[in-house]
């Protein structure tokens, strides 16, 4: 069993959809990243939190530390937020990382 | 600023070859993480380097993998000889510190194939 799991494992949407991606850990954190990879391997990070819930444009990140549980929602969903979202997360100097939601945005 | 730079971008070798790849990380950035993300996985972390120092090499393999940063700023990572597993996407990340709160920014990465 992974220590981090990520559901879906991908998803097709239609553009301007609300989009929820959810991830479950199993470890104690010190931190939790979500990390978005485009074709090609680039991987930009998103959001690192520790505690309650992050907002950056139509993105909104959220962790619940008892339920070992967060969430990354999408807004008002656009072809270009195509991707796959990674959740991972760091005990100390170990990561363990998620195998990632494919999302597609169909226009 | 610059983000992390890696090269090359792609790289197909036989099987039994050596290969190295090479990561600048930003600047000022102390931390530097190595990962390995073989396709449909999500990355592992091979090796974090804190300035010129190891801090864990724990999943590197070391029999064949090698990994430096002598003056503490850009760093090689080497595998020799390569064998077909190690396909996969080679990627350099960097933090400003290595503390959990601190976050990663990522190279591109480089594609490994061997064949």
């Amino acid at each position: 069993k992974n220590e981090v799991e990520q559901s879906p494992q991908n998803l097709t949407a239609q553009e301007g959809e609300f989009i929820t991606i959810n991830c479950s850990y199993s470890v104690g954190i010190s931190a939790l990243h979500w990390l978005q990879q485009h074709p090609g391997g680039g991987i930009v990070s998103l959001f690192m939190l520790s505690s309650g819930k992050k907002k950056h444009g139509r993105l909104i990140a959220t962790i619940n530390i008892q339920e070992k549980h967060s969430s990354l929602h999408i807004t008002a969903s656009h072809p270009r937020d195509s991707a796959v979202y990674i959740c991972a997360v760091r005990n100390g100097n170990q990561f363990y990382f998620g195998t990632g939601t494919s999302l597609t945005v169909i226009p | 600023e610059a983000g992390v730079a890696q090269s090359p971008r792609y790289k197909i070798i036989e099987k039994r070859q050596s290969v190295a790849f090479w990561c600048n990380p930003i600047s000022g950035h102390a931390t530097l993480y190595w990962y390995q993300q073989i396709l449909g996985q999500g990355p592992k972390l091979l090796i974090q380097f804190q300035n010129n120092g190891v801090v864990d090499d724990s999943q590197l393999p070391k029999d064949r993998f090698s990994a430096e940063r002598l003056k503490g700023v850009d760093s090689t990572l080497k595998i020799q000889p390569a064998k077909l597993e190690d396909s996969a996407v080679y990627l350099c990340a960097s933090s400003l510190r290595g503390a959990a709160y601190n976050e990663q920014f990522f190279g591109p990465g480089t594609r490994l194939t061997v064949l």
